[in-house]
């Protein structure tokens, strides 16, 4: 597939666990978005990268959030010490070009998580 | 702070209809304006992007305009079709930033 490929699909933790959520971006795409979404509700920003530099964090909502893209590719989302109100989707998105262009994101499926 | 507010938040239309969507943004200094369709339990897929210099972007059946004076969007669709029923996003991007501030969607129904 030439899409952006997330997973798991969906990810049921309890409350204090740690998820590691992955993404596979468009090969080559050198920009990559983490959002959150809860129901209801349209994305909100959570990280941005452009190759492996992480160059915006700001809507991390906490430092037990942490994202990496070491490689310039595959990036993770890891919440540490989950809490119910971090039950959402998490999007990853990916573009071809980085700051300064005019170019389209393209969306995962995103993955599920349920914090019970 | 950029707020982006979409009207309505739910719209049901007879096929064949065309329609309009609107999106309102309040910080003009915006660097595109984009525009995404959501399929249930799916992610967004991008339809329309508007460069800030452009009035509007016109794909198919759907045209969007931009009027960032006034801060505010238009999607239209012209003859709409149940496969279009999906929930469409506005988005846009300040300039010096890579951020998109999404609105919360208008979910819309078009029946056979």
């Amino acid at each position: 597939g030439a899409g952006v490929s997330q997973s798991p699909r969906y990810k049921v933790a309890k409350r204090g666990q740690d998820v590691a959520l992955r993404c596979d971006p468009i090969s080559g795409h050198v920009s990559l978005f983490w959002y959150q979404q809860a129901l209801g509700q349209g994305p909100e920003f959570l990280t941005y990268f452009q190759n492996e530099a992480q160059l915006d964090k700001s809507g991390l909502p906490s430092d037990r959030f942490f994202a990496e893209r070491p490689e310039g590719s595959v990036s993770t989302l890891k919440i540490q010490r989950t809490q119910q109100e971090d039950s959402a989707v998490y999007l990853c998105a990916s573009s071809s070009q980085g700051q300064g262009y005019n170019s389209p994101l393209h969306f995962g499926n995103g993955t599920r998580l349920t914090v019970t | 702070k950029q707020e982006v507010t979409q009207i309505p938040a739910a719209l049901s239309v007879p096929e064949g209809e065309n329609l309009v969507l609107n999106c309102s943004f309040t910080d003009s200094a915006i660097y595109n304006l984009q525009w995404f369709r959501q399929d249930p339990g799916k992610g967004l897929t991008s339809l329309l992007l508007i460069q800030s210099s452009q009035r509007e972007q016109t794909s198919g059946r759907l045209n969007a305009s931009l009027d960032k004076s006034s801060g505010r969007s238009t999607l239209y669709i012209a003859a709409s079709q149940p496969g279009d029923s999906a929930t469409y996003l506005c988005a846009v991007m300040n300039t010096g930033f890579q951020k998109l501030v999404f609105g919360t969607g208008t979910r819309l129904l078009v029946s056979p």
